[in-house]
């Protein structure tokens, strides 16, 4: 079984600063991880996954995260947040040998980026 | 990616009756679909897998015949609340399964409020 923590509930962070969101992730077997953001009342929508490869994946708005095996963490980071950048964060995990693509998601992390 | 639409958006209704939620994935054929519920400032939880000509999977401690899910083409899923209750009042959520790539595009979500 696999489980998703996120070790920040809020993350309140002024315009302009970087911003690191943390997750950490409990697995027997290989996964493969994701962040996603979710704009009020909205669905969610990708930010990034990392399957395989490199340990430092990119994705949309600026987004970064690097997997560590070892310390088994995706942590979420942006060098410089904006405004439009509030929302919530969920990480996910899925098994390598899940069939049909079940998510497991971390409770969340609200980004509030203040002017 | 696939575009996914939900509908409707939002609905109130009165306790005891039912409520039909539908999941249509617009340009993309999808053999899986899942549904999930996320409650105020929570996580989403995994409620069932709807697998298109085949009856759904639900997860511990989802009733089945309280949420009926019938996935009965490629393209559309649909959640019924029966017999709906205040505590059913939640936003529930759609997403289809890409299998290449691993990656699940998410609905805009029903915001479901039973008086």
């Amino acid at each position: 079984a696999q489980s998703v923590t996120q070790l920040d509930s809020q993350v309140p962070v002024f315009e302009e600063a970087p911003v690191e969101l943390r997750c950490n992730y409990s697995s027997s077997v290989s996964v493969y991880l994701f962040w996603y953001v979710q704009y009020p009342n909205q669905g969610l929508q990708l930010l990034l996954k990392y399957l395989s490869g490199s340990t430092l994946v990119k994705g949309i708005n600026g987004f970064e995260a690097e997997f560590n095996k070892s310390q088994t963490s995706f942590h979420l980071r942006k060098p410089s947040v904006h405004i439009s950048d509030t929302a919530e964060y969920f990480c996910a995990v899925s098994s390598l040998y899940n069939q049909g693509g079940k998510l497991i998601f971390g409770q969340g992390t609200e980004l509030s980026v203040k002017p | 990616g696939a575009v996914v639409s939900q509908h409707p958006s939002w609905v109130i209704c009165k306790s005891g009756t039912s409520v039909k939620i539908e999941c249509r994935s617009l340009d993309f054929q999808a053999t899986t679909m899942f549904w999930y519920r996320q409650f105020p400032k929570q996580s989403l939880m995994l409620m069932a897998t709807s697998n298109e000509g085949s009856k759904a999977t639900y997860e511990q401690g989802v009733e089945k015949d309280k949420f009926l899910i019938n996935h009965a083409s490629l393209t559309l899923s649909t959640l019924t609340v029966t017999s709906a209750h205040p505590e059913d009042s939640s936003f529930y959520i759609c997403s289809v399964w890409l299998a290449e790539g691993d990656e699940q595009f998410f609905g805009p979500g029903t915001r479901l409020t039973v008086l």
